[in-house]
């Protein structure tokens, strides 16, 4: 399986101000996914991030709010931009693919909006 | 759609009896089933998976899980629990892109306590 990182790992942000999540991975991957699990919930899928392509995003998510980079087969970032108190969330990236479906996760960037 | 159901929130057992996390699936197709687990403060770290191999899988520490099409059903069950095994689990199912991974479709969690 695949070695995650997720930078920063906690961030304490005030509200209308943005905040920018690295996941960087130790083998190239073609694809990444992005997740916000909300306080006590489970995770709900936020996008689908391709290298050189436009992400994908699921219903209700939308790019002006969360845009997402993948200039590269190792790395994505995903920016929660002009944050509210109800961003407070975990955001996790995640790896995967192919025929086994099976995704590894990143342990999670916890996010508190002010 | 695909969609995934967990039938309790909250299970607490006795330190050494067994687990059963019930889990409850709907496809259209023969699926791909996942269980994680989370640690309180850690990430999602897979426990097992079924990919229509043999129905009866078999995962880390002790977990395994048993795919019956018939019940539409995947819980996940461990012979003696552990301290260590307290931690929320989450029963997954993937939806296929063609030619690609599948976007996973989470249940809503199951909070296992145990006590000692």
């Amino acid at each position: 399986s695949a070695v995650i990182s997720q930078k920063p790992s906690r961030d304490i942000c005030q509200r209308g101000t943005s905040l920018t999540i690295q996941c960087q991975v130790d083998s190239q991957v073609t694809m990444m996914f992005w997740y916000r699990q909300q306080p006590g919930q489970s995770l709900t899928l936020i996008a689908t991030a391709n290298q050189g392509s436009e992400a994908t995003y699921e219903s209700g998510f939308v790019i002006d709010k969360f845009p997402i980079s993948r200039p590269n087969l190792t790395f994505s970032t995903l920016t929660v931009s002009n944050l509210s108190p109800e961003d407070s969330s975990i955001y996790l990236c995640s790896v995967g693919g192919g025929r086994t479906d099976t995704q590894y996760f990143g342990p999670g960037t916890r996010l508190t909006v002010l | 759609a695909q969609s995934v159901t967990q039938l309790d929130s909250h299970v607490s057992v006795s330190e050494g009896t067994p687990v059963l996390l019930r889990c409850n699936y709907s496809s259209s197709y023969s699926p791909s089933l996942f269980w994680y687990v989370q640690h309180p403060n850690k990430g999602l770290q897979l426990l097992l998976k079924y990919t229509s191999a043999a129905t009866l899988v078999k995962g880390i520490n002790g977990f395994e899980a048993e795919f019956k099409k018939s019940e539409t059903s995947f819980h996940l069950t461990k012979p003696s629990a552990h301290m260590s095994d307290a931690a929320e689990y989450f029963c997954v199912v993937s939806e296929l892109f063609v030619g690609q991974g599948g976007k996973l479709i989470f249940g809503q969690g199951t909070e296992l306590s145990v006590k000692p």
